[in-house]
């Protein structure tokens, strides 16, 4: 069946360094990728997303990459920020459906 | 704004029990969903509901069912609550197959 598989778990970084986030699906045919931000005690929201006509993306520090080719997306966050630790989550439509399959998680830890 | 609202933010029923989560959205989204969510596994997707007194089973549907008689409300029961299912459950919404909007989460302890 169809899976995302989501690296690493754990994350920690310096304030100000950059942190990549990368997941790997496995059916060919998804054609939506969202990643999702849940800080502690929250909601998940999300931040950025992708479609599969599209290669990269970008909204101020975060940008998402896709290589459809070798099925697998990235989540960058340049110059870090405390308020940037959370829980990231990234997701892969599952073709035909209204469904998406998520990654087990990263915590991003940003150490001031 | 899409505004997802959840019954409970936490709950704590005791084994055997019959537990009612409910979910409300005012944005007239088609699809609602219920997920589970555990530590190192991520949101796993219980039930998915796409249009009034319509559901579909997602991953782990067992010891679940789910109601929808109005088009923005989804609730997911809990028949006979057990400890494994002691956990956070996040209901989210989503127009087609647009970016999904979650609730604030129900923390449930079964006991």
């Amino acid at each position: 069946g169809e899976n995302v598989e989501q690296h690493p778990s754990t994350l920690s970084v310096q304030e100000g360094d950059s942190a990549v986030i990368k997941c790997t699906y496995s059916d060919s045919a998804s054609n939506y990728f969202p990643w999702y931000k849940q800080e502690l005690g929250k909601r998940p929201q999300l931040i950025i997303d992708i479609r599969s006509n599209v290669g990269e993306k970008k909204d101020q520090r975060i940008a998402v990459t896709l290589n459809k080719t070798a099925k697998h997306f990235s989540l960058h966050i340049t110059e870090t920020q405390p308020e940037d630790s959370a829980v990231y989550f990234c997701a892969a439509s599952i073709p035909g459906t209204y469904k998406y399959i998520f990654g087990t998680g990263t915590r991003l830890k940003v150490l001031a | 704004d899409v505004k997802v609202t959840q019954s409970s933010r936490y709950l704590v029923k005791r084994t055997g029990e019959k537990v009612f989560l409910e979910c409300v959205q005012d944005m007239d989204h088609e699809n609602m969903f219920w997920y589970r969510q555990d530590p190192g596994l991520g949101l796993r997707l219980i039930y998915f509901s796409y249009d009034v007194k319509m559901k579909e089973k997602g991953d782990i549907p067992e010891g679940y069912s789910v109601s929808r008689e109005k088009k923005e409300r989804f609730s997911l029961i809990l028949e006979s609550a057990s400890t494994n299912q002691t956990s956070m459950y996040l209901c989210a919404t989503a127009f087609g197959a647009e970016t999904q909007y979650f609730g604030p989460g129900t923390r449930l302890l079964v006991l």
